[in-house]
């Protein structure tokens, strides 16, 4: 049974551009959250999806944006990265009736120059 | 959304049991508390979750009293590989639209040989 897997691992971009990370959730799971961790701190919740829809949102702007596709994965893309996007880019699956028991992937360190 | 407060750091030795408490004093009727683990350079991994009284499984132990404004999580005979970051989650599990999981700076317990 495969667990969260997420792409690229690793990726390494310039200001001002746009990057696009992708996520497949657990096996059964159809919520997926995605996350944002700098270094030192503990993760922040950009924003989670549900039947293709962003149900709710954390203190992102805009230039984060999501999509959820039909098979659940998900998509987080960042337009015009600054330097502060530079994190720990983390996706979580769970279940509707159980979103505190979410099993995360590895992540997407993302780091902008 | 209840807001939670941990210790910022504890240390332990191998074999001891660890206790670590949070608390959460704005704690609502439909909450849960969920206490995950994260090593360096990956996502978090869900440890157990509890409403009231003593959940136990085969990693940890939570105790949560009668007033519920506080829990412990509770490791026994830890090893150097617990060495981790513990955070405590507070929320109602249900996929509301009240949903944002708040992770704040987790406690950091450091196991020594």
């Amino acid at each position: 049974d495969a667990g969260v897997t997420q792409s690229p691992t690793h990726l390494i971009k310039t200001r001002g551009q746009q990057v696009t990370l992708r996520c497949s959730p657990k096996s059964g799971h159809d919520t997926v959250s995605w996350y944002q961790q700098a270094l030192g701190q503990g993760p922040q919740f950009i924003f989670q999806y549900y039947e293709e829809e962003e149900r709710q949102r954390g203190n992102f702007p805009d230039r984060f944006s999501g999509h959820q596709f039909p098979n659940y994965s998900s998509e987080l893309n960042v337009n015009a990265l600054l330097l502060g996007d530079s994190a720990l880019y983390l996706c979580a699956s769970s279940f509707p009736q159980a979103v505190y028991e979410q099993y995360f992937g590895p992540g997407t360190r993302l780091t902008v120059t | 959304l209840a807001k939670t407060t941990q210790p910022i750091s504890m240390d332990s030795y191998e074999g001891q049991e660890v206790n670590i408490t949070c608390s959460h004093n704005n704690i609502a009727t439909n909450d849960y508390i969920t206490w995950y683990q994260q090593f360096p350079s990956q996502g978090p991994r869900f440890i157990i979750q509890g409403y009231k009284t003593k959940v136990t499984n085969e990693v940890a132990s939570l105790f949560i009293p009668a007033d519920r404004k506080s829990s412990t999580l509770s490791l026994p005979r830890v090893s150097l590989s617990d060495t981790a970051v513990y955070y405590c989650l507070v929320g109602d599990r249900r996929n509301t639209g009240g949903f944002k999981t708040i992770f704040g700076a987790g406690t950091r317990l450091f196991v020594k040989a």
